[in-house]
């Protein structure tokens, strides 16, 4: 089966400039994530989908972070305005239903300027 | 609460054993997982462990649950260049159960011909 795809794979920006990034999970996955992760750490839940409803969006900064899943499918997540140390790695994974397996995609890394 | 702890580096030589150690905090977790990152690639799901076993055992992977010390750990066999990686334990935590996982911050090991 395809993996779960994330675009871009690299993304440079100005603080204060707003990027998204976009996920398109596995087929037929409930369940999507999209993790943070900053260098040297592990990563870090921001928001938690089941279908297109919110099941945990308790760690997203709301006041400059925001995600969508569409139609129970695709995903992006946006910043703005972006802030130096929201310089990380953005995982998304997605899972076939709650407390099942994980599978992440290859990340995007954002450097903030 | 929710915290996993992790040693930050371990080296090896190859053809030897290596021993990845992690401690969490909630004794309720039901499952128990660890992910292999390699150097600008997501993260890889290796093995896990549901909290009722004490081991399973997966080729050259065995990993080693110590419920009552909340301690797990993960043993690979004649361990391979190819293994150097960043290696991180993760947690679901029983409560509210919405299949979030919880990271420690991950254990590279370093392997030398």
């Amino acid at each position: 089966e395809a993996g779960v795809a994330q675009s871009p794979r690299y993304k440079i920006i100005e603080k204060r400039q707003s990027v998204a990034f976009w996920c398109n999970p596995i087929s037929g996955h409930a369940t999507l994530y999209w993790y943070q992760q900053i260098l040297g750490q592990g990563p870090k839940l921001l928001i938690q989908f089941q279908n297109n409803g919110v099941v945990d969006d308790s760690q997203l900064p709301k006041d400059r972070f925001s995600a969508e899943r569409l139609k129970g499918v695709d995903s992006t997540l946006k910043i703005q305005p972006a802030k130096l140390e929201d310089s990380a790695v953005y995982l998304c994974a997605s899972s076939p239903r709650e407390t099942s397996g994980y599978t992440f995609g290859s990340g995007t890394r954002l450097t903030v300027v | 609460g929710e915290d996993v702890e992790q040693s930050l580096f371990l080296s090896v030589r190859e053809g030897d054993s290596s021993v990845i150690n992690c401690t969490y905090t909630d004794s309720s977790s039901t499952y128990l997982y660890w992910y292999k990152q390699e150097p600008g690639a997501g993260l890889q799901l290796l093995t896990y462990i549901f909290s009722n076993m004490d081991m399973k055992q997966d080729q050259r992977l065995t990993v080693l649950l110590n419920k009552k010390d909340k301690h797990l750990s993960l043993r690979i066999a004649d361990t391979q260049t190819g293994d150097s990686a960043i290696y991180f334990c993760a947690e679901i935590p029983f409560t509210g159960n919405t299949g979030k996982l919880i990271f420690g911050q991950g254990t590279t090991l370093q392997v030398k011909p």
